[in-house]
């Protein structure tokens, strides 16, 4: 079975700063897709960035990026100048691509951004 | 554009009592629906998921059931709740079985059981 780990339950950053939030799994599958989802006070959960497996190139999206280590089943999420809204929970998810099981998302990371 | 709504967003109920919550999706055509439980530090809890009318796959034994009676509708039920189904309940829908995994979410449903 799949799962996913994320270690970190809560974090803080100040504002303008990066941080890094950690992410291992496990699967004996070849080929998947790993998710950042981000989750604020709101509630209303959004996916932050997506990175395919037999893609060696980190995925980025404007201040986030993340660093995917196949090997060693890692995959963490970097955020750049963090801002005050990206206070929120993040989870890793992942879900192999032969599509017969729903995604698998980690415990999540509480992470505040203080200004 | 698609859309999903869930509700009620906030419910408190008393232990034995039923349980419904109802989630549809506007804006596409046979999506995949998903019910999580989000309990504090556990995380999200896959419940239940339906690839069509009327196919549901459980996750979790529990006294919970879900339903879907419609393509785009999907509900969740309980006959008896118990103190433990409190939590914050998430649907969310995808295109097919999350071949490229986003889902997307409703705003969330935060039942208390007293």
């Amino acid at each position: 079975a799949q799962t996913v780990t994320q270690s970190q339950p809560e974090m803080s950053v100040q504002e303008a700063e990066t941080v890094t939030l950690s992410c291992t799994y496990d699967t004996s599958e070849s080929n998947y897709y790993l998710f950042w989802y981000k989750q604020p006070p709101s509630r209303q959960m959004i996916l932050v960035i997506r990175q395919e497996a037999y893609k060696q190139q980190n995925a980025t999206e404007n201040r986030f990026s993340v660093n995917f280590q196949k090997a060693a089943k890692s995959f963490s999420l970097k955020i750049s100048d963090s801002q005050l809204g990206d206070t929120a929970m993040y989870f890793c998810a992942f879900i192999p691509n032969s599509g017969n099981t729903p995604l698998v998302f980690g415990k999540g990371t509480r992470l505040s951004v203080i200004a | 554009s698609q859309t999903i709504h869930q509700w009620p967003a906030t419910l408190v109920q008393p232990v034995g009592s039923p349980l419904s919550l109802e989630c549809t999706v506007e804006g596409t055509s046979n999506p995949n629906l998903y019910w999580y439980r989000q309990a504090a530090g556990r995380g999200l809890q896959l419940l239940f998921y339906s690839v069509g009318i009327g196919q549901i796959s459980s996750e979790v034994p529990q006294n919970l059931s879900a339903s879907r009676p419609q393509d785009r509708q999907f509900i969740l039920s309980s006959k008896k709740l118990l103190l433990s189904d409190s939590g914050f309940y998430l649907c969310a829908w995808s295109v097919g079985l999350a071949s490229t995994g986003e889902l997307f979410f409703g705003e969330g449903s935060r039942l208390t059981v007293l």
